[in-house]
């Protein structure tokens, strides 16, 4: 069982650039959610994706955006960014089923540098 | 605003001993908790869970309380052993039984298990 993957682990740019962290999910996951965890705090919540769609979303502006693919990969893309957006970004896949969601898996996460 | 709140930022206690880790809420809406470990440069590990229907659910040396009245949750670990040395964080969630697997979580609790 292939567990949830996250590329690159590390990456730096520089203020207004754009970037675009990708996440594969754990093998049989439907559902992918996106955290952000700025140094200090816990993982804060950004969106979900199931079905290619969006499924929630949290107190992110739309610069943050994201994708899910036909095989339940994701990417989360951030515009114009700004110093606060360093940060580990973390992917998690889950199973959805009539019951509700499993447990979220987490991947290694993609720290993010902004200069 | 923090829904889930861990106040203790760190915990150190010896090999053998019971680790117990605290965690308040504050959404009575919430009815499902869930503890993650996460070592350095590894994403979250799901430890253990519990819904609002139990009080108490146990898993080996981790066992998770649940006090709804107070909107508390405790994790105790017995014994601790020096691997059990991670950042633990507390999450919760307000839809285990339906489609919104968004997870607030708190800041985290380092512990620390000495020899």
């Amino acid at each position: 069982e292939t567990g949830v993957t996250q590329s690159p682990t590390h990456l730096i740019k520089t203020r207004g650039q754009q970037v675009t962290l990708r996440c594969s999910s754990q093998s049989g996951h439907n559902t992918v959610s996106w955290y952000q965890q700025a140094l200090g705090q816990g993982p804060q919540f950004i969106f979900q994706y199931y079905r290619e769609e969006e499924n929630g979303r949290g107190n992110f502006p739309p610069r943050f955006s994201g994708l899910q693919f036909p095989n339940y990969s994701s990417e989360l893309n951030v515009n114009a960014l700004e110093l606060d957006d360093s940060a580990l970004y973390l992917c998690a896949s889950s199973f959805r089923g009539l019951a509700g969601d499993d447990e979220q898996f987490f991947g290694p996460g993609t720290r993010l540098t902004v200069l | 605003d923090q829904q889930v709140k861990q106040n203790s930022p760190s915990l150190s206690v010896q090999e053998g001993r019971i680790s117990i880790l605290n965690c308040d809420y504050t959404n009575s809406m919430f009815d499902y908790f869930l503890w993650y470990k996460k070592y350095p440069a590894e994403g979250p590990t799901f430890l253990i869970s519990i819904s609002s229907i139990k009080d108490k659910n146990e898993d080996g040396r981790f066992t998770v309380f649940l006090n709804k009245s107070a909107k508390h949750l405790s994790l105790h670990i017995v014994p601790s052993q020096p691997g059990d040395s991670a950042v633990y964080f507390c999450a919760a969630s307000e839809s285990r039984g339906s489609t919104l697997g968004r997870l607030y979580f708190g800041r985290g609790t380092q512990l620390t298990v000495w020899p």
